[in-house]
């Protein structure tokens, strides 16, 4: 079954302790991002990745660290985790039609 | 900036009656066209692709682009009750690869 698949799905976590979301994608897509969702703001994208080794940064990437060293994986890094950071994240993959592929979501509590 | 706005409801309607949701585009150049439902605390799912100027229909789904008008919108015909969601939608603009969300539509379906 074609899936992207992101773990932890629900976290808990103090702020400053270093945590790692992983994400994987078995559809052989090029493309990767990470988008944060928030009441009333909708999907915003953190990084994305053209290709492996290729990363930019989407319209909130403060606090975040990604690395693409293999296609199927995108893992996103929060090197000191903030209050600020609670969210729902989406890992994502793109098709050649542009169709973007999402994984089940992660809910990250920091406190 | 590339902009992508919906109005963000919630839209409600009658169980049975035509649903209409709305999205307008800046980006002049763009080409292809989305929307997705997400239901609450799940990940976003693609309903509707469309390429070209007119309608696509696809069952009760109805997607209608307008490209001098820079309009996108969704018709839902016979709405349900889990038809109720939130309904984002997508636009990839001109000589870019990367998607553009709206912030979503609130969509409930009354019996």
């Amino acid at each position: 079954e074609a899936q992207v698949t992101q773990n932890p799905r629900y976290l808990i976590t103090v702020t400053g302790k270093k945590l790692t979301v992983t994400c994987s994608q078995n559809m052989n897509h090029e493309y990767m991002s990470w988008y944060r969702q928030d009441p009333g703001l909708g999907l915003r994208q953190i990084y994305y990745s053209m290709n492996v080794e290729v990363t930019d940064k989407g319209d909130v990437p403060e606090g975040y660290k990604v690395s693409r060293k293999e296609k199927r994986n995108f893992p996103l890094i929060l090197e000191s985790p903030s209050p600020n950071q609670t969210s729902l994240y989406f890992c994502a993959s793109r098709d050649t039609g542009n169709t973007i592929y999402f994984g089940e979501g992660s809910w990250l509590t920091v406190v | 900036q590339k902009e992508v706005e919906q109005n963000s409801g919630p839209l409600s309607v009658p169980e049975g009656a035509i649903a209409s949701l709305n999205c307008t585009y800046s980006d002049r150049g763009s080409q292809s066209f989305f929307w997705y439902r997400q239901y609450s605390g799940k990940s976003p799912e693609l309903i509707m692709s469309i390429y070209s100027n007119g309608d696509k229909e696809d069952g009760r789904f109805t997607a209608q682009l307008n490209k001098a008008s820079q309009y996108v919108s969704l018709l839902i015909r016979d709405s349900q009750p889990s038809d109720s969601a939130t309904y984002l939608c997508a636009v990839t603009p001109g000589g870019s690869y990367i998607p553009t969300f709206g912030r979503g539509t609130s969509l409930i379906v009354h019996p």
